[in-house]
């Protein structure tokens, strides 16, 4: 399989419990976030994203929250399930990059039976 | 349906050849990237075009190079001065520059032997 998301923080969880994934981004100028889900072998897939202007965002079984004082980004994954073993990983749009995505190394998250 | 092709999926190259990978987008989007994935990195910008016929370096454009002739296309060649070309390269379009997420393609896994 794919090498993408060797030596990444793994997350592992069991089936049907609450997941928490973790992101700190650079820049405290950043006005756009977004949270990617990768599985193994096939390209990023929007998950969800946000403002920051806001603080929370939910979608379906996700929650994204904004913490811009501490510069962190959270993901929160209800209920998990083991179609959610994937790599996560988050992206901002900082001012100062010449408006181009950072995005940060990833999460392995592992769902366990 | 709409989306991103990227092609070929892997791809397997002697050192000191060029190779071209394919993107190709029905999007309709103005703009499109070439990133490069290593394990345990987050995306590095390799060149990205906001329109036809014009396109602009990213972080790691040294021994890469583009083209953008139509809309829909924006091939990535790996040349043979790029001295680690071994990587997961991924293709991604948005509707404008940094409006939104970014839309990605399967990616090509290139092995340089």
């Amino acid at each position: 399989g794919e090498s993408v998301g060797l030596h990444l923080p793994t997350l592992s969880v069991q089936e049907g419990d609450n997941s928490i994934i973790n992101c700190a981004y650079s820049n405290s100028a950043s006005d756009y976030f977004i949270w990617y889900k990768q599985e193994s072998g096939k390209g990023p897939q929007f998950i969800i994203d946000i403002r920051s202007n806001m603080d929370k965002r939910q979608g379906q079984r996700v929650t994204v929250l904004l913490n811009k004082t501490v510069k962190h980004l959270s993901l929160q994954i209800a209920a998990t399930q083991p179609g959610d073993s994937a790599v996560y990983f988050c992206a901002e749009i900082p001012e100062d990059y010449g408006q181009n995505f950072v995005f940060g190394p990833g999460t392995r998250l592992s769902v366990l039976p | 349906d709409g989306g991103i092709t990227q092609s070929p999926k892997y791809l397997f190259r002697k050192e000191g050849q060029n190779v071209t990978l394919s993107c190709e987008q029905n999007l309709n989007h103005d703009a499109m990237y070439w990133y490069r994935q290593d394990p345990g990195q987050g995306l590095r910008l390799i060149y990205y075009s906001q329109i036809v016929n014009d396109f602009q370096k990213g972080d790691i454009a040294e021994g890469y190079s583009v083209s953008r002739e139509k809309k829909e296309s924006f091939p990535l060649t790996v040349t043979s001065a790029q001295k680690n070309p071994t990587a997961f390269y991924l293709c991604a379009s948005s509707i404008l520059k940094n409006t939104g997420e970014l839309f990605f393609g399967e990616g090509s896994r290139l092995t340089v032997l």
